[in-house]
């Protein structure tokens, strides 16, 4: 149980593009999915939090309206990067916990590079 | 603000030999959850064990154990019979519930490498 997927596992794209990344719970509910990035042989860093039917909460420093994020249902949440640059190539990971649930598990991410 | 130190960036241990990898924290909240992930080089992150911080009993899976000191905010992970598939980076991450953006935060994570 508690699996997560991530669609697509890698992407390749021309800078001022955009790029949309799908994370999916495909055995729970996922009231609450979170988006982290991880760059070369650094730890994550959370995003952004989203619960499903409202605005994303995203930590500081995160532009908001360069990730969009959206979490129209309990199994599916999207992370659009716009007008992609170079300097958002990195590794993006999804998780996501059911209603009341303390522990998060993890898609197994995408890797976007910006050419 | 919540900050998940690991000292160790690097760790080696003999296969069938027992490691232990060092976490501390900091936090000012009484109530919240310590985990250990495990990244391979897949890079899919595993959830290996969890700790709720009320409970004062170590948490144990398999042959991964926990050493958890409320007090001293340390929350070190054991592994007894190494395996090679137990080569990867460990990620010890704490999460607090009652926070306006409740996901985990991260120590700096430490590179486990098994000898044969």
């Amino acid at each position: 149980g508690a699996v997560v997927s991530q669609h697509p596992s890698w992407v390749i794209c021309k800078s001022g593009t955009s790029v949309k990344i799908e994370c999916r719970s495909l055995d729970f509910q996922a009231t609450t999915m979170f988006w982290y990035r991880q760059f070369p042989k650094q730890s994550l860093m959370l995003m952004a939090t989203s619960n499903e039917g409202s605005k994303a909460t995203y930590e500081q420093g995160v532009e908001k309206d360069k990730f969009l994020i959206n979490h129209a249902s309990l199994t599916l949440s999207t992370l659009t990067v716009t007008s992609a640059h170079p300097e958002d190539s990195s590794f993006y990971i999804c998780s996501a916990s059911g209603w009341g649930a303390d522990t998060q598990y993890f898609g197994p991410g995408t890797r976007l590079t910006v050419l | 603000a919540q900050t998940v130190t690991q000292s160790q960036p690097e760790m080696s241990v003999q296969e069938a030999e027992t490691v232990t990898l060092s976490c501390t924290y900091d936090t000012s909240e009484s109530d919240y959850y310590l985990f250990w992930y495990k990244q391979p080089p897949s890079r899919q992150m595993i959830l290996v064990i969890r700790q709720e911080a009320y409970k004062q009993q170590n948490a144990t899976e398999n042959r991964f154990s926990v050493n958890f000191q409320k007090a001293a905010k340390s929350f070190s992970l054991k592994i007894s019979d190494s395996q090679l598939g137990d080569a990867a980076m460990y990620f010890c991450a704490l999460y607090w519930p009652g926070g306006g953006a409740d996901g985990l935060t991260f120590g700096k994570g430490t590179h486990l490498i098994i000898q044969p």
